[in-house]
């Protein structure tokens, strides 16, 4: 069945530090690729996201490609703020309505 | 516009009580999802409901969950005779259609204390 792995956390960064999380995924045929984030005390809420190979999605500074041949779905920012601390998600929909989520990646940002 | 919300926020109960939580999805969407999520785990699927189809209960973990839909629209999901085991975060969803590239939006979460 679909699954995905993503890294497990914490990850501890200095503002303006480079970020990356990595996440891959098994799943069959060609899936659609989610980051979600979760502000303390929040929901999750969708940060980017990519439909097919070689999509990149990007927001908030926040890039993530699909890569089919890895298998993998990265999620990088050049330079961390303190506001970015929140738990990472990654996810996938695979054709029918069910998305498998990862178990997320807690990142904390120190000033 | 309003986003999907739920109630309780919060909700404290005694092994053995039943419990409901409820989400008010988007207004328009056709798709609702039920998760829970534990601690230091990821989401866990519960239940789906789109438009007036049967819902898809394959996630639901024993016969004491059950949830509906009425209406297309609110969602209540009915916890009897809760176990501590219960005890986490119950997250809903929703999205305008059903779709591999749909973005779900979420609400903040029911969280679930059984003592």
């Amino acid at each position: 069945g679909n699954s995905v792995t993503q890294m497990e956390g914490p990850v501890t960064l200095s503002e303006e530090a480079f970020l990356t999380i990595n996440c891959t995924y098994t799943a069959t045929g060609y899936p659609s690729l989610f980051w979600y984030v979760q502000y303390p005390g929040e929901g999750l809420q969708l940060l980017l996201k990519a439909t097919k190979a070689d999509d990149k999605g990007s927001n908030k500074g926040f890039e993530a490609t699909y890569r089919k041949e890895t298998t993998s779905f990265h999620l990088e920012k050049g330079s961390v703020q303190v506001s970015d601390s929140a738990v990472y998600f990654c996810a996938l929909s695979g054709g029918t309505y069910k998305y498998i989520f990862g178990t997320g990646t807690r990142l904390k940002v120190l000033a | 516009g309003a986003g999907v919300s739920q109630s309780p926020s919060n909700k404290v109960t005694e092994k053995g009580k039943d419990v409901e939580l409820r989400c008010d999805p988007i207004s328009g969407h056709t798709a609702l999802y039920w998760y829970r999520q534990s601690l230091g785990q990821g989401l866990e699927f519960l239940i789906y409901f789109q438009g007036n189809s049967a819902p898809d209960k394959s996630g639901l973990p024993s016969d004491r969950f059950s949830a509906e839909r009425t209406g297309g629209s609110v969602s209540t999901l009915t916890i009897q005779r809760t176990q501590q085991e219960d005890s986490a975060v119950y997250l809903c969803a929703s999205s305008e259609y059903q779709g591999k590239g749909e973005t779900q939006y979420f609400g903040p979460g029911t969280r679930l204390l059984v003592l």
